[in-house]
């Protein structure tokens, strides 16, 4: 069974500009849950998205936007980047949600580095 | 906000010694898990663990759920050098998104 698949893996991006990051979860997975991680705050809860509506919301500002796809796949999107955006983007699948067990399954993440 | 904190942050242990890192919390939770990240991957799910004094093992990790349901730790016993990486606790209480500690990076020198 095929993991949780996260493209792009890296990317360098100027202050100002917008990112989009994509993630595959595993098959049969419903829930999708985006997670910031920097070496001074460890992971930051994003978002979750589950049969294409966002269940929960972390505390980002509104440049932090996703969505959810029919097929499951979900984007998160960057706008205005800032150099504090710069960190690792963990997108992470479960089957019903983080509503039941809190069993997720991270990719390998995405790290952004903002110039 | 919820708070968790977890500790140490870093341990340098020698092959064959035991580990103890631990997560406490301001606030009761009902569920607590422990995940580990090796380098360049995601965190994966070591141990999860659902009531109040429940005590798991996994091969050589142990954990326990606090009886305050406030604290968790997490025990690995005889290290080898491929347990190197970052432990992370979490702990999620109904629908709420799980909420990570800072997570305990461990080094094993051979």
């Amino acid at each position: 069974k095929a993991g949780v698949t996260q493209t792009p893996r890296y990317l360098i991006k100027t202050r100002g500009q917008q990112v989009t990051l994509s993630c595959s979860p595993i098959s049969g997975h419903r829930s999708v849950s985006w997670y910031q991680q920097t070496p001074g705050q460890g992971l930051q809860f994003l978002f979750e998205y589950f049969s294409e509506t966002q269940r929960n919301k972390g505390n980002f500002p509104g440049r932090f936007s996703g969505r959810q796809f029919s097929n499951s796949r979900s984007e998160m999107n960057v706008s205005t980047l800032e150099l504090g955006d710069s960190a690792l983007y963990l997108c992470a699948s479960s089957l019903q949600g983080q509503g039941n067990t809190g069993e997720l399954f991270f990719g390998e993440g995405s790290r952004l580095t903002v110039l | 906000g919820q708070q968790l904190n977890q500790s140490p942050q870093s341990m340098f242990i020698q092959e064959g010694e035991d580990v103890s890192m631990n997560c406490t919390s301001s606030s009761i939770f009902n569920t607590w898990l422990w995940y580990k990240q090796d380098p360049g991957e995601g965190p994966v799910l070591l141990i999860a663990l659902y009531k109040a004094g429940e005590l798991t093992s996994n091969g050589r990790l142990t954990a326990q759920f606090g009886i305050t349901r406030k604290d968790s730790f997490l025990n690995i016993s005889a290290s080898i050098p491929s347990d190197v990486g970052i432990y992370f606790c979490a702990e999620k209480s109904g629908n709420t998104p799980l909420v990570f500690g800072k997570g305990t990076r461990l080094s094993v020198i051979a």
